[in-house]
Parts: structure tokens; C-alpha cells; sequence
């Protein structure tokens, strides 16, 4: 059964701080791994999707990596600002469920400081 | 308009009452999803729609009752709720199942008193 963990729970860091959250999953067949923002009472909107086949995805000053064979991934945010405060979510399709069930991960909450 | 568009934005309703969420996607996608996010809990699947055609009920209690009447539309209407069904339920649609990532709408904040 596939789970999906997210590491640390909470971040709090100065504002210009580059950081690293951390994402793990248990199975290595995925489809895609998929990376949300999430304000507050509000939905969730896209940054990045990373297909199974690749190592990375890029927009602006965040990146994403995937390492299948590890079950990692990490959203890599550069220069850190006021406004990235939300909470951080990755989600995992599953390989073996015909791609329906995608996993979520309990996200991490990120206040950067002004 | 685009996106993924959720209406009521807000609900308060009664244990005895019934009414109905309502999801509607401009994307041109296939798939529909209904989540619920409860405090402090994951994001939990309910219902997939593909073409129309429900592909997972994961386990939902029967006062929860989904509606697609087409692949743009999608309802959850809601009746004898109870007080743990307050949550934020979220709409979501994708292209089709596998490659493609989601988009989600702004969900509704339900509190059932």
C-alpha cells in the first residue's frame, strides 16, 4: 500500500532562506508526483508535476526532484519570501491502481518571516 | 471562465437538512474527483468520475450521494449529515488518469451544526 510522508511538519524560516521540503513514498511505481500549494480555508493550485520518467522540474524559483528508486522527492524554493507562507503539499499517483487513487501526503506548513 | 469552479463557497447546514455541492471544470478534462480535508488530516479521496462513469467510491458513508450528469459537472449532495462531516470538500478534474496532474478548485468550507 502505497504512503506518502512529508517532512518537516512545520518550517519557519527567515525571509531570503533558501529551504528543502522533503517528500517519501514506499512504493516506486508511481505515474507522477505532483506538487501543491495550499493557502489557508483555499483549494490547492499546482507548482509543479513530475512524470516518472523524469528527475526535475523547474518554475521560477522552485524545483522539484524525484528519485524513484529511493521513493524521495524535494521542493527546493530559492530565496524564500513572505508570500511562499502556505501549506506544502506532494501527491503520488499510484502506478497499480489505474492512476485514480493519488496519495497525498499530510503536507508542510511553511511561515517565512518578513 | 476557467479552472476548476466550486459553488457554495461557504455552507452551514442542519443534520436534518439536504443540499447539494456543485463542481464545474472549463479544463476540457475527463476525470472529476470529490476530496475531503478534515483538520489536520490528508486529503482523503471520495468519488472518481471517468467519463462520466463512476470508478471509485472509496468507502463513503450512503448521505453522501454524487451526481455526474456530464464531464464538466459534478455534485455531492449531502443529506443527515453529522457534525464530523464539516470539512473542506475539494473538486478536482484531470485530463485522464495516469500522466496527467490535477487542477482544483477553491472547495467549500461545509459546517454541519
Amino acid at each position: 500500500k502505497q504512503e506518502v510522508t512529508q517532512i518537516p511538519a512545520a518550517l519557519s524560516v527567515p525571509e531570503g532562506e533558501n529551504l528543502v521540503l522533503n517528500c517519501s513514498f514506499t512504493d516506486s511505481a508511481i505515474y507522477n508526483l505532483q506538487w501543491f500549494r495550499q493557502d489557508p480555508g483555499k483549494g490547492l493550485t499546482s507548482l509543479l508535476l513530475i512524470q516518472s520518467s523524469q528527475r526535475e522540474q523547474t518554475s521560477g524559483r522552485l524545483n522539484a526532484s524525484l528519485d524513484k528508486s529511493s521513493g524521495r522527492s524535494t521542493l527546493y524554493i530559492a530565496a524564500s519570501q513572505p508570500g511562499d507562507s502556505a501549506t506544502y503539499l506532494c501527491a503520488v499517483r499510484p502506478g497499480n491502481t489505474g492512476g485514480f487513487k493519488t496519495i497525498f501526503g499530510a503536507g508542510t506548513r511553511l511561515f517565512v518571516k518578513a | 471562465e476557467t479552472g476548476v469552479t466550486q459553488t457554495p463557497r461557504h455552507l452551514v447546514m442542519g443534520m436534518t437538512n439536504k443540499k447539494s455541492l456543485k463542481c464545474e471544470q472549463h479544463l476540457g478534462h475527463n476525470a472529476m474527483y470529490w476530496y475531503k480535508q478534515s483538520a489536520k488530516k490528508p486529503l482523503e479521496l471520495m468519488f472518481v468520475y471517468n467519463f462520466k462513469e463512476q470508478t471509485e467510491n472509496n468507502s463513503v458513508p450512503s448521505r453522501f450521494s454524487p451526481e455526474c450528469p456530464n464531464s464538466s459537472h459534478l455534485f455531492l449532495h449531502l443529506h443527515t449529515l453529522q457534525p464530523e462531516d464539516s470539512a473542506l470538500y475539494l473538486c478536482a478534474s484531470s485530463q485522464g488518469t495516469s500522466n496527467y496532474g490535477y487542477t482544483f478548485g477553491s472547495g467549500t468550507r461545509l459546517t454541519v451544526v
